[in-house]
């Protein structure tokens, strides 16, 4: 069974620069993730969404960065403009059907902005 | 303000020797899952503890959840070089079981 995908796997860019991560999840998983664990720290959600529905944004910094899982498959999350305090791993993770269910985290992008 | 306190943050030891790590909060979770982190990867679940006192053992590791369920502990006996890692607790909290993450403990076994 395939594993969560990732790309890119490395970013740099500078600040107010725009940047996208794209997933795919594990085929069949309804829940998808999206974690920013900075160097340091534990991985923080970001955002959970349940097929194509958001579940929970809570801790999404809204104003620059936004998230989408069109036809509740693959995900992308974009950040405009990036910061300084934006480089961290940018983890993506899914699970079968909610977060009562393991969750399998894909490898990572690490941001690095300058 | 971290909600899950691990400690202690690093650990270097030589092969053979026995360890301990631990996840503390104020907080009650519903269940607590301890994973492993190796550099250029996502974490991987070790362990998922639901029930208060409960102990779970993988191999060399033993994993105990608090009777309060606000903390827990992972035990490593005869560490081997392929244990070293990132070891992250987490705890599900709220109706969404959302998980909260500690900061993680560095492990380093040494040959």
């Amino acid at each position: 069974e395939a594993g969560v995908a990732q790309s890119p796997r490395y970013k740099i860019i500078e600040k107010r620069q725009s940047v996208a991560f794209w997933c795919n999840p594990i085929s069949g998983h309804a829940t998808l993730y999206w974690y920013q664990q900075i160097l340091g720290q534990g991985p923080k959600l970001l955002i959970q969404f349940q097929n194509n529905g958001v579940v929970d944004d809570s801790q999404l910094p809204k104003d620059r960065f936004s998230a989408e899982r069109l036809k509740g498959v693959d995900s992308t999350l974009k950040i405009q403009p990036a910061k300084l305090e934006d480089s961290a791993v940018y983890l993506c993770a899914s699970s079968l059907y909610s977060s009562y269910n393991e969750q399998f985290f894909g490898p990572g992008t690490r941001l690095t902005v300058l | 303000t971290q909600l899950l306190e691990q400690s202690p943050q690093f650990l270097s030891i030589q092969e053979g020797e026995n360890l301990t790590v631990y996840c503390n909060s104020s907080s009650v979770f519903s269940s607590l899952q301890w994973y492993r982190q190796e550099p250029g990867e996502g974490p991987v679940l070790l362990v998922t503890v639901v029930t208060g006192g409960e102990v779970k053992k993988l191999k060399r590791l033993t994993f105990q959840f608090g009777d309060a369920r606000k903390d827990s502990s992972l035990h490593i006996t005869a560490a081997q070089p392929g244990d070293t890692g990132l070891y992250l607790c987490a705890g599900a909290q709220g109706g969404s079981e959302k998980l909260v993450f500690g900061k993680g403990m560095k492990l380093t076994v040494n040959p």
